[in-house]
């Protein structure tokens, strides 16, 4: 059963344009990470989001936390070839245990 | 400082034969964990050390064992592997139990 439920599964666009990636669950989550994941290599933390309604932002993407912590985007301004990669959510309920996305597969062409 | 490191990076096996993955980290962390990526599936945990001296399932446990040897080590192996368990294998470690940090994964092919 997948509880975190990533959207789209694969987004294909031109360098330069917006997007935004959703990561929606029934569940609440105590914390929610993003990760990117590059081809031949593991996942790297990007951000951790806490407290409902937050808005991180990293460079150009803004990570923000459903009110009701059940959801979670990722929105990416500018996108840029480096953006390239797999970007996974993961939803903590307890402590030790992480519910993972299966992923959004990003291509940005040049 | 090598954060996570595994051996072996690649591996092929021939159906029932054993091996072992080994997992070290550097970062002093208390948890660790196994996962397994297989397309479409995102990741799902075999097994995790929330300390040293403790190991618990996760979501598919079947098929593996591991062994914390000490807080730096977590091993995970494959008693009589079968092709089902061809797949990327990810070790990670954590201080808070939440964010972690992966190795750069070990990828398994079971003929």
């Amino acid at each position: 059963t997948q509880l975190l439920e990533q959207s789209p599964q694969f987004l294909s666009i031109q360098e330069g344009e917006n997007l935004t990636v959703y990561c929606n669950s029934s569940s609440v989550f105590s914390s929610l990470q993003w990760y990117r994941q590059e081809p031949g290599e593991g996942p790297v933390l990007l951000v951790t989001v806490v407290t409902g309604g937050e808005v991180k932002k990293l460079k150009r993407l803004t990570f923000q936390f459903g009110d009701a912590r059940k959801d979670s985007s990722l929105h990416i301004t500018a996108a840029q070839p480096g953006d390239t990669g797999l970007y996974l959510c993961a939803g903590a309920r307890s402590n030790y245990q992480l519910i993972w996305g299966a992923g959004t597969k990003l291509i940005i062409k040049p | 400082n090598a954060g996570v490191t595994q051996t072996p990076k690649f591996q092929v096996l021939k159906t029932g034969q054993s091996m072992t993955l080994q997992c070290a980290q550097d970062m002093n962390h208390n948890s660790m964990y196994w996962y397994r990526q297989d397309p479409g599936m995102g990741l799902r945990l075999i097994y995790y050390s929330a300390s040293e001296g403790t190991t618990d399932k996760g979501e598919v446990p079947n098929g593996y064992n591991v062994s914390r040897l000490n807080k730096r080590e977590f091993s995970l192996r494959l008693e009589s592997a079968a092709p089902s368990q061809t797949s990327v294998y990810f070790c990670a470690s954590s201080w808070t139990g939440v964010e972690q940090y992966f190795g750069p994964g070990t990828r398994l092919t079971v003929t």
